[in-house]
C-alpha cells in the first residue's frame, strides 16, 4: 500500500523556534510538496520539490524553507516560527511519469504559542 | 491566471439523496482535473481525475464527475449519498499530467442529515 508518512499528527510550539516538519514516501515519487491548509482559503503550496537538492518556490514561501536530501524524504522548515503559522500542513508526493495525481499524507496540525 | 472556484462553501444532503458539488477553473489550455475528498483529521484522498477522452468519469466510493469544456465546470455527482460521505471536498486543476502544480478551490463541506 502506497503511503506519505508526516512525522507529527499534532505539535505545539513557542514563537521564536525552529520547527522541522517531515514528511516521508516510499513510492519512489520524483515530487514532493508542501501545502498549508486553512478555513476558508483551501490548500496554498508552500515550496515543492521535482528532485533531491531541487526547489522550488510555491505560492506562498515567506517565513518557510526546505530540504530534500535524499528522494524519499522532504522537510519544511519554519526558521523563527510566528503565530500566524498556526496551520494544517500536508504533504505530498507524484511521479512525474505517471498521471495518477498527488499523494498526501494525513497532515501536520501546528499551534505556535 | 489560473484559478478554481467551488461556489458553494457548505451543502446539506439528506442520506440517500443526490449530489452534485460544482466547480469551475479558469485555464487557456486542456486542463487535467482532480476531484479529492479529505475526511475529518485526515490528509486528501483523490477521488477521481479528468485528462482527455470521455468527459464523464468514474471515480472510488460511487463518485462520477461530468467535464463540461463550454461551460469550464466539473462537477461532482452521486446519485446516493451515505452518511459516510461527509467529509470536505476540493477540486483542483493541474498543469501537467503528472499533477505538479496542482491548484486548488476553496473546497466545499458537504453534511449528511439523517
Amino acid at each position: 500500500d502506497v503511503k506519505v508518512t508526516q512525522s507529527s499528527r499534532y505539535l505545539v510550539k513557542r514563537t521564536g523556534e525552529k520547527v522541522f516538519l517531515e514528511c516521508v514516501q516510499d513510492m519512489d515519487h520524483e515530487n514532493m510538496f508542501w501545502y498549508r491548509q486553512d478555513p476558508g482559503l483551501g490548500l496554498r503550496l508552500i515550496y515543492f520539490s521535482y528532485d533531491v537538492k531541487m526547489k522550488e518556490k510555491g505560492d506562498i514561501p515567506e517565513g518557510y524553507s526546505v530540504s530534500r536530501e535524499k528522494k524519499e524524504r522532504f522537510s519544511l522548515i519554519l526558521e523563527s516560527a510566528s503565530t500566524n503559522q498556526t496551520s494544517m500542513y500536508l504533504c505530498a508526493s507524484s511521479s512525474k511519469t505517471s498521471s495518477i495525481g498527488q499523494f498526501f499524507g494525513p497532515g501536520t496540525r501546528l499551534t505556535v504559542l | 491566471a489560473q484559478s478554481v472556484t467551488q461556489p458553494d462553501i457548505h451543502i446539506t444532503v439528506s442520506e440517500g439523496a443526490s449530489l452534485e458539488l460544482r466547480c469551475n477553473y479558469s485555464y487557456g489550455a486542456t486542463p487535467y482535473l482532480f476531484w479529492y475528498v479529505q475526511s475529518p483529521g485526515q490528509g486528501l484522498q483523490l477521488l477521481l481525475k479528468y485528462f482527455s477522452g470521455d468527459t464523464l468519469v468514474q471515480g472510488i466510493k460511487g463518485f462520477e464527475a461530468e467535464f463540461k469544456r463550454s461551460q469550464s465546470s466539473f462537477n461532482l455527482r452521486k446519485p446516493s449519498v451515505h452518511w459516510s460521505d461527509a467529509a470536505e471536498y476540493f477540486c483542483a486543476v493541474a498543469l501537467n499530467q503528472a499533477g505538479t502544480a496542482l491548484i486548488f478551490g476553496k473546497g466545499t463541506t458537504l453534511s449528511v442529515s439523517s
